[in-house]
């Protein structure tokens, strides 16, 4: 079966660096996005990656390695807004959209 | 009013009730989806409009019917739903059904069933 895991809850204090990881078993692969999801809000893009490597957007950096099914997004200098949820989803080879339930973020003073 | 709009934004109905969610996208896009997100689970793709017509259909129960007029709105119109079917509503739109593109999502409707 296809599945998407990410931890279910992090808590990182402001100003700090957090790794949120994804791991994904697919049938295929054709990339992967990064969403922000404040409470009560609109799920919001934030990445998409299908090559290896690192790319950096600001505060936020998403990583990926296909050959281990694993991603990250790197969040520097946390801020309290950006305590929200962080969703993970695999494209699969029949262009499905595999999403994760989410990582909660908390970030604390 | 930009962006993606959706009402209502809550919504109590019983099981007997119809009631219909409203989903309107002012992006200019051509494909519209129905999502639903459980609490701790993950976000589930219930239906998908690209150009009006309805490419799919992820095996969702009868009692949740879509309708796309144009290629702006869309509505999810609900009868004799189950406990089991309170969660929020995400409508999303992207510009195609590219599966590449960013879709751009509504603010959700949260749906409570007695």
């Amino acid at each position: 079966g296809q599945n998407i895991d990410q931890p279910t809850e992090m808590t990182a204090t402001e100003g700090a660096i957090v790794q949120i990881n994804c791991t994904y078993q697919t049938s295929g692969f054709n990339g992967l996005f990064w969403y922000q999801q404040h409470a009560g809000e609109a799920p919001t893009f934030l990445s998409y990656n299908v090559l290896d490597g690192l790319e950096e957007k600001g505060r936020f950096s998403s990583f990926l390695s296909r050959s281990k099914g694993y991603s990250y997004l790197l969040l520097k200098e946390l801020q309290m807004k950006d305590s929200a949820s962080y969703l993970c989803a695999a494209l699969d080879s029949n262009y499905q959209l595999i999403w994760g339930a989410g990582t909660k973020l908390i970030i604390k003073p | 009013e930009t962006g993606v709009t959706q009402t209502p934004r809550h919504l109590v109905m019983g099981m007997t009730n119809k009631k219909s969610l409203k989903c309107e996208q002012h992006l200019g896009h051509n494909a519209m989806y129905w999502y639903k997100q459980s609490a701790k689970k993950p976000l589930e793709l219930m239906f998908v409009y690209n150009f009006k017509e309805q490419t799919e259909n992820n095996s969702v129960p009868s009692r949740f019917s879509p309708e796309c007029p144009n290629s702006s709105h869309l509505f999810l119109h609900l009868h004799t739903l189950q406990p089991e079917d309170s969660a929020l509503y995400l409508c999303a739109s992207s510009q195609d059904r590219d599966p590449y593109n960013e879709q751009f999502f509504g603010p959700g409707t949260r749906l409570t069933v007695l």
